[in-house]
């Protein structure tokens, strides 16, 4: 059964500053799904990756992954207030026809 | 990127009564979409799968009977929320997945469910 770890669970940060959130996953798998939720709200997509040492970036979100050690990161680099939100890990399994979810980073920038 | 419409965004509903929510991929066909339901804090987790014309796989522990989930067309599926009760509150978020790109998922507005 495919497990999904996702931490830290909570994190508060300075504006400006950088920090990395992790997932690890149990099993094989042949995609990586990262997703932002804000309060109330269904789920953005911020990255899709596909393949090994995959590296994707928008604005200040960098994510990356490695199968081998099965592990995605999602860095912020000099977060501002509007990053904060929870965001979500996922992982394709069974041919990727289904999403296993971590359980989520609340992220919560101070001004 | 492709438009998934969820309705409604929220209901209030008495206890005992049934409650269905829509999902409908607006500009692609639908040939699998996802069920998965939120509660306050948590994560998502995986209700249900339905295939456009054929029953709906539930995961486990997830009553069948009373969460009815129909994929008549391939544009839209329904999940029907039976005899709700109070510890069904929850947020309700459907997904949906093209049989040309089964890399990507898109995900509807979500359900806010509460149940009086």
């Amino acid at each position: 059964e495919l497990k999904v770890e996702q931490n830290p669970l909570f994190l508060s940060m300075q504006e400006g500053k950088n920090y990395t959130i992790y997932c690890n996953y149990s099993t094989t798998s042949d995609r990586l799904y990262w997703y932002r939720q804000d309060p109330g709200k269904s789920l953005e997509s911020l990255f899709v990756l596909l393949s090994n040492g995959a590296v994707k970036q928008e604005g200040r979100l960098m994510a990356s992954l490695d199968t081998k050690a099965r592990l995605s990161t999602l860095h912020i680099t000099a977060a501002v207030h509007d990053l904060s939100a929870t965001y979500f890990c996922a992982v394709g399994t069974e041919y990727g026809n289904k999403l296993v979810f971590g359980a989520g980073t609340i992220l919560r920038v101070k001004s | 990127g492709a438009v998934v419409s969820q309705h409604p965004s929220w209901v209030i509903c008495k206890s005992g009564t049934s409650v269905k929510i829509e999902c409908r991929s607006l500009d692609f066909q639908a040939t699998t979409m996802f069920w998965y339901r939120q509660f306050p804090k948590q994560s998502l987790m995986l209700m249900a799968t339905s295939n456009e014309g054929s029953k709906a796989t539930y995961e486990q522990g997830v009553e069948k009977d009373k969460f009815l989930i129909n994929h008549a067309s391939l544009t839209l599926s329904t999940l029907t929320v039976t005899s709700a009760h109070p510890e069904d509150s929850s947020f309700y978020i459907c997904s949906a997945r093209t049989f040309r790109d089964l890399t990507e998922a898109f995900f509807g507005q979500g359900t806010r469910l509460t149940v009086v």
